[in-house]
């Protein structure tokens, strides 16, 4: 049980931003929010993490609302290597990582 | 050495033999996870190792069995192969507790 809703499928212009929706009503107080992104012919790749405060990398931004139950992944400028399929995992501690079905994001040019 | 190495990239083999894939993580790396994933589906979770002890098992049979290695290498040995067992086998490694897993590019088996 992947313990995230995230909607099936996404489209975005190529330079345009995006923001990709998670549902995590459930978390706790010690998990953490993982997003990570699967290419096409390769391993997921880490994106960005977070607790409670927006987090930025050279990747994307990360928001998470102030009661912890959804989150926002932000691409600035979706470029076409951006295309994926996006997964937001909840990591507690040592635990493994949960994979649901990920939202499919295609870039159009 | 950086990233997250597994071999063969490709594998074909019958039903009913056994195969073992091999991952190579980054030093220090003293967490690795094992992941199998279907066409068009997430990884499913195996196993993970931490410290060459098992520490977590997903719904898979004992016939998907593991080793973690004290160099940071680990594999993964499957006996009696299924024809379902076709997929793309995942190894993953992290360093420190809540932290970011690199992954490997996989190791696509295929059952005949």
């Amino acid at each position: 049980d992947a313990k995230t809703t995230q909607p099936n499928s996404m489209e975005s212009n190529e330079e345009e931003p995006v923001h990709l929706p998670c549902n995590h009503s459930t978390i706790s107080g010690t998990d953490y929010i993982h997003w990570y992104r699967q290419l096409p012919s390769q391993g997921p790749e880490y994106v960005i993490h977070g607790l409670t405060s927006n987090v930025n990398n050279r990747m994307a931004s990360l928001a998470i609302a102030e009661d912890r139950k959804s989150s926002t992944l932000i691409l600035h400028r979706a470029t076409l290597r951006d295309a994926a399929v996006y997964y937001c995992i909840r990591l507690s501690g040592n635990t493994p990582l949960v994979f649901g079905k990920g939202t499919r994001l295609s870039v159009i040019a | 050495e950086t990233g997250v190495t597994q071999s063969p990239t490709h594998l074909i083999k019958t039903r009913g033999q056994q195969v073992t894939l091999r991952c190579s993580s980054q030093s220090g790396h003293n967490t690795v996870s094992w992941y199998q994933q279907a066409l068009g589906q997430g990884p499913q979770f195996i196993f993970q190792y931490y410290r060459e002890e098992e520490n977590g098992r997903g719904n898979f049979p004992p016939r998907f069995s593991g080793l973690q290695f004290p160099n940071y290498s680990s594999e993964l040995n499957v006996n009696a192969l299924e024809l379902d067992d076709s997929a793309l086998y995942l190894c993953a490694s992290s360093f420190l507790d809540g932290y970011g897993y690199t992954f490997g590019s996989g190791t696509r088996l295929t059952v005949v």
